[in-house]
């Protein structure tokens, strides 16, 4: 199956900071999506980024499918934003489908 | 627009008991999913379906069991509860693999 490496695993940042982190993948995924577990536990879907880059306020994402990676950007960073982020793609393996999770940056906001 | 919910968000078992674990979507999705999150950990896939009356073994699949009678309802049964299942239980759905996935708010289970 594909491998899934998150970077960087933690990030303490104070508020007002941008951020960038970075998704690899060992084999070509189609359909990445990004998201964010906030400290309550709660999973929410950020992004459903086929190739190219989004943006939702202050947060975007670039994929580049051909090169095996997706990065995300936040920008002027929150409180609010702490939590895990992870990324995560479609996998067919052995018939077995489902998404394959990295295991995710920890993102830490200091006010 | 509840999306996907789970029942309960936290349960107490003790070591060999059984309870069944609640998922329902409203979003008419084919696809639905059972994750664990085991603490400081990511995700690891439980079972699936592709749809009523078809469901297939994920990565960690032993100890449980599941059914999809219906399009929205997805259960997950735990069988003689071990401290080893202690966890936090995610169920996703979403319209296809390929597709945007949406997580329910997840359970909390500790086997005692």
């Amino acid at each position: 199956g594909i491998q899934v490496e998150q970077s960087p695993p933690d990030l303490i940042l104070q508020e007002g900071a941008n951020s960038t982190l970075r998704c690899n993948f060992s084999d070509s995924v189609n359909n990445l999506q990004w998201f964010h577990q906030n400290p309550w536990g709660q999973l929410i879907n950020l992004f459903y980024i086929p190739s190219g880059t989004k943006q939702n306020g202050r947060l975007s994402a670039t994929t580049v499918a051909t090169e095996r990676y997706s990065l995300l950007y936040i920008s002027s960073s929150q409180t609010t934003d702490s939590g895990v982020y992870f990324c995560a793609g479609p996998e067919t393996n052995f018939g077995n489908e489902k998404l394959t999770f990295g295991t995710g940056t920890r993102l830490t906001i200091i006010p | 627009n509840a999306g996907v919910t789970q029942t309960p968000k936290f349960r107490i078992l003790k070591i060999g008991q059984s309870m069944t674990l609640q998922c329902t979507q409203d979003m008419n999705h084919n696809y639905m999913y059972w994750y664990r999150q085991d603490p400081g950990m990511g995700l690891k896939l439980i079972y699936y379906s592709v749809g009523a009356g078809i469901t297939d073994k994920g990565e960690v699949p032993n100890g449980y069991n599941v059914s999809r009678s219906t399009t929205e309802d997805f259960p997950l049964r735990l069988e003689l509860a071990a401290p080893s299942q202690t966890s936090v239980y995610f169920c996703a759905s979403s319209p296809g693999l390929t597709l945007r996935a949406f997580f329910g708010q997840g359970t909390r289970l500790t086997v005692v």
